[in-house]
């Protein structure tokens, strides 16, 4: 199993400039969740979904958009990259059987926007 | 609202000293709580959890309610066990709060 899995690892944005991140998982677990990482600030909460087709808000969620089409996949969309979107991005799931608190990390994206 | 503060975020240990990772909380229920880490190059994962009681790679941790903290602690650090953790809090029903996280390092 691949388990959680992040595509891209790197991307450099100008700012004005939209991208998707991808996030696949493939242990049929039904929560995702995307995470923002920044030094001295921990990692915080952007989106979570707790099923196909579902999602939330998280902790900051502005400037970003989600989707769950599919329960393997959650996208992160950025329509217009800001300098503050500058982040590693971390994209995690769970299974409602072992609870929200037991997550799986995938690799990371490492986002910078100039 | 739920919050969890790690006092110090880094944190420098000689090879076989005891080593204590603090972790406070703040919540009025009764909340989850986790430890993560993460090696160098290596995705988060989790270490331990505070209902299953069980000690991971010499590591313990003990919820404390009445002082709201939940400190990491291992007696003889490795310099394997240097790592960024994090502390995590999952209040009854909801999702994971993380605290900003310390950077341990064990020299040699």
């Amino acid at each position: 199993n691949a388990g959680v899995t992040q595509t891209p690892k790197f991307r450099v944005l100008k700012t004005g400039q939209s991208m998707t991140l991808l996030c696949a998982q493939d242990m049929n677990h039904e929560y995702m969740y995307w995470y923002r990482q920044d030094p001295g600030m921990g990692l915080r909460l952007i989106h979570y979904s707790v099923g196909e087709g579902t999602t939330a808000k998280g902790e900051v969620p502005d400037g970003y958009n989600v989707s769950r089409l599919k329960k393997q996949n959650f996208l992160l969309g950025l329509e217009s990259a800001a300098p503050s979107q500058t982040s590693v991005y971390f994209c995690a799931s769970s299974s409602i059987l072992t609870g929200l608190g037991e997550q799986y990390f995938g690799p990371g994206t490492r986002l910078t926007v100039t | 609202a739920q919050r969890v503060t790690q006092p110090e975020k880094l944190l420098s240990v000689f090879k076989g000293a005891p080593v204590e990772l603090k972790c406070n909380y703040s919540y009025s229920g009764s909340p989850e709580l986790f430890w993560y880490v993460q090696y160098s190059r290596q995705r988060l994962q989790l270490l331990l959890r505070h209902i299953s009681r069980e000690s991971i790679k010499g590591f313990t941790a003990d919820l404390n309610k009445g002082e709201t903290s939940f400190h990491l602690k291992k007696p003889f650090a490795q310099e394997e066990d240097s790592a960024m953790y994090y502390c995590a809090l999952a209040p009854s029903g909801s999702r994971l709060t993380f605290g900003e996280g310390t950077q341990l390092t064990v020299n040699p």
